[in-house]
């Protein structure tokens, strides 16, 4: 089945403390995206990724990290989280930017204390 | 920079009565504009896409025509169910590889 996988679906953690989120998917796609989304705001741009070892910022950058390192995967990393991060992210891919759909993962739940 | 500017939400309708969600857009050059859909829980899903001027997507029922001239791509549906209860969210994208979303609205179609 053609999918985006996101892991973990739920996190509580404490500020400071460093974690990843994964984000893969099996469409062999060469664009992938990490959104966060937030009442009020919508779906907001974090980085995004052209192929494999290149990367750019999205909207709202400050405080990830992210790196491409093989097609399948798009890990997402908050070195040292804080609450404004609090947040739902949805990683997604498509086969090309332009006039393609994205295929969205399940979302991941993150709330910093 | 490129912008979605969607009507607020949420909007609460009787079943069978027809939708609009109005969305207007700003962007250099020629954007491909999306309606995605979100139900509780969930991620997003493609609804419908337009990649040029004049085209109308269409799916579900739901359509939505790509108009240049007002910089709109309004979302419509003559009979809505109760199974349309959902997040709808237009989007943009041009040739900057950046994807941008409006701020979504709620929809709620009541029995």
């Amino acid at each position: 089945e053609a999918q985006v996988t996101q892991n973990p679906r739920y996190l509580i953690t404490v500020t400071g403390k460093k974690l990843t989120v994964t984000c893969s998917q099996n469409m062999n796609h060469e664009y992938m995206s990490w959104y966060r989304q937030d009442p009020g705001l919508g779906l907001r741009q974090i980085y995004y990724s052209m192929n494999v070892e290149v990367t750019d910022k999205g909207d709202v950058p400050e405080g990830y990290k992210v790196s491409r390192k093989e097609k399948r995967n798009f890990p997402l990393i908050l070195e040292s989280p804080s609450p404004n991060q609090t947040s739902l992210y949805f990683c997604a891919s498509s086969l090309m930017v332009a006039y393609n759909e994205q295929f969205f993962g399940p979302g991941t739940r993150l709330t910093v204390l | 920079g490129d912008s979605v500017t969607q009507m607020e939400g949420p909007v609460t309708l009787s079943e069978e009565a027809f939708l609009t969600i109005n969305c207007t857009y700003t962007a250099t050059g020629y954007p491909s504009l999306f309606w995605y859909v979100q139900y509780p829980g969930e991620g997003l899903q493609l609804l419908l896409k337009a990649t040029k001027a004049d085209d109308k997507g269409s799916n579900k029922g739901f359509e939505a025509t790509y108009r240049k001239e007002t910089t709109s791509f309004h979302l419509e549906k003559g009979s809505v169910q109760v199974s349309d209860s959902a997040v709808y969210f237009c989007a943009l994208t041009s040739g900057t590889y950046k994807y941008i979303f409006g701020t979504g609205t709620r929809l709620k179609v009541l029995a």
